[in-house]
């Protein structure tokens, strides 16, 4: 079965500054697609960043980085430059490789951006 | 460019009535999933339609179903609501089912208050 576990439920950064957003997987498929998503109180989704199984490279998106380590299964979500605009809670996803349609998602990681 | 659009957005139903939410995916997507946002089970996958057909379901009774129109607007239909069902239900469409790095655009939601 497939998991993604976000252990941090909350976190607080100062603005200006870095931060890590930890997310762990478990999968069993070869093929697979790791997300990240920003869920500010409006409730709407705001898709951030991609990272597939085979790219050998992290994925960047203007100030959100993915740092992909496979064989440790993790998919840590870092922010630099932090904003006030940042503060949302921040969900990682995985979409196996038959299961189409369908994400995983994780419980999600409240973060605060403090000026 | 629309984004993609959820009507109602808020609703307010009784146990035991029935409800129907609707999902226009962004132009030229093909693809809708639906999913359920609840603070107890966080965010889990009901149904993807591609072509009009349900191409995957998630774990949920009988009483969710949902359809996808020729257009590929799609809709949920939730009957003999319960309290449980109190929840936000995202709808998200793609170009196609989800492959490589195909991204769901997620709508903005419809938050059902059953009492």
């Amino acid at each position: 079965a497939q998991k993604i576990t976000q252990t941090q439920p909350g976190m607080f950064v100062q603005e200006k500054e870095a931060v890590t957003l930890d997310c762990t997987y478990d999968t069993s498929d070869q093929s697979y697609g790791l997300f990240w998503y920003k869920q500010p109180s409006s409730g709407e989704m705001i898709f951030l960043i991609y990272q597939g199984s085979y790219d050998e490279q992290n994925a960047t998106e203007g100030r959100y980085s993915l740092n992909f380590q496979k064989a440790r299964k993790s998919a840590n979500l870092v922010i630099s430059a932090s904003q006030l605009g940042d503060s949302a809670m921040y969900f990682c996803a995985m979409r196996g490789g038959n299961q189409g349609g369908k994400l995983i998602f994780g419980q999600g990681t409240e973060l605060s951006v403090k000026p | 460019k629309a984004g993609v659009t959820q009507t109602p957005r808020y609703l307010i139903k009784t146990r035991g009535q029935q409800v129907t939410l609707s999902c226009s995916p962004i132009s030229g997507h093909r693809s809708v999933s639906w999913y359920q946002q609840t603070p107890g089970q966080g965010l889990q996958f009901l149904f993807e339609y591609f072509s009009e057909t349900q191409r995957n379901k998630g774990n949920f009774p009988g009483r969710f179903s949902g359809r996808q129109f020729s257009n590929s607007r799609s809709e949920m239909n939730v009957s003999t609501l319960e309290l449980g069902d109190s929840a936000l239900y995202l709808c998200a469409s793609s170009l196609a089912p989800l492959a490589g790095d195909n991204e769901q655009f997620f709508g903005p939601g419809t938050r059902l208050t059953v009492l």
